[in-house]
């Protein structure tokens, strides 16, 4: 069983653009959350998405978006990058309340 | 913010002993789930506990539950240097229309000495 894929794993921008990660969930798994992980905030939600429908937010501001497509997939995207985006954005899928699958991440960095 | 705290933050010991994390939560939960981490890499889900149970084991990981006192313990018995990672506690509170998100503890960084 394939696990969670996250794409691409590093990343590189610079402040004001914009990016897409993506998040392909084991098979079966309706439930993708995302969460950000920095030295300094340590690992937050930011939200999760089920049947294409986002059920939960974190507390980050609006320029963190995500969506998910029928085949479960998700992207997240961040616009105007600030240096404080730099960060490891981690993917986690779920079937149940049995634990959550995650990624390997994407480390992204903002110059 | 965080809602769990976890102590120690850094654990070195020898291998062959026994490991001890402790975390503590705020709110009601679901469950609690303890993940670990390698450099920087993705989240390993280890193990998770019920609200209620009370204790659960899995090869030499036991985990502990007390609700009354939103806490929990991570034991890894008989520590190898492949244990050394971070490890992090993560509650699943109770949420409205079956929404799921897990609130992480800040991690125990766990250095296992040859």
């Amino acid at each position: 069983k394939a696990g969670v894929t996250q794409t691409p794993r590093y990343l590189i921008k610079t402040r004001g653009q914009q990016v897409t990660l993506s998040c392909s969930p084991i098979s079966g798994h309706r439930s993708v959350s995302w969460y950000q992980q920095t030295p300094g905030q340590g690992l937050q939600f930011l939200f999760e998405y089920f049947s294409e429908t986002q059920r939960n937010k974190g507390n980050f501001p609006g320029r963190f978006s995500g969506r998910q497509f029928s085949n479960s997939r998700s992207e997240m995207n961040v616009s105007t990058l600030e240096l404080g985006d730099s960060a490891l954005y981690l993917c986690a899928s779920s079937f149940t309340d049995y634990g959550y699958t995650f990624g390997s991440g994407t480390r992204l960095t903002v110059v | 913010s965080q809602q769990g705290e976890e102590d120690p933050q850094a654990l070195s010991i020898q291998e062959g002993e026994n490991a001890t994390m402790n975390c503590s939560y705020k709110t009601s939960i679901n469950n609690l789930q303890w993940y670990r981490q390698n450099s920087g890499r993705g989240l390993v889900h280890l193990i998770l506990i019920r609200s209620n149970e009370r204790e659960k084991h899995s090869g030499r990981l036991r985990v502990t539950l007390d609700t009354s006192k939103k806490s929990s313990s991570l034991l890894i018995t008989a520590s190898r240097a492949a244990d050394t990672a971070s490890y992090f506690c993560a509650t699943d509170p109770r949420l409205i229309q079956g929404a799921q998100k897990l609130v992480f503890g800040q991690g125990t960084r766990l250095t296992i000495n040859p």
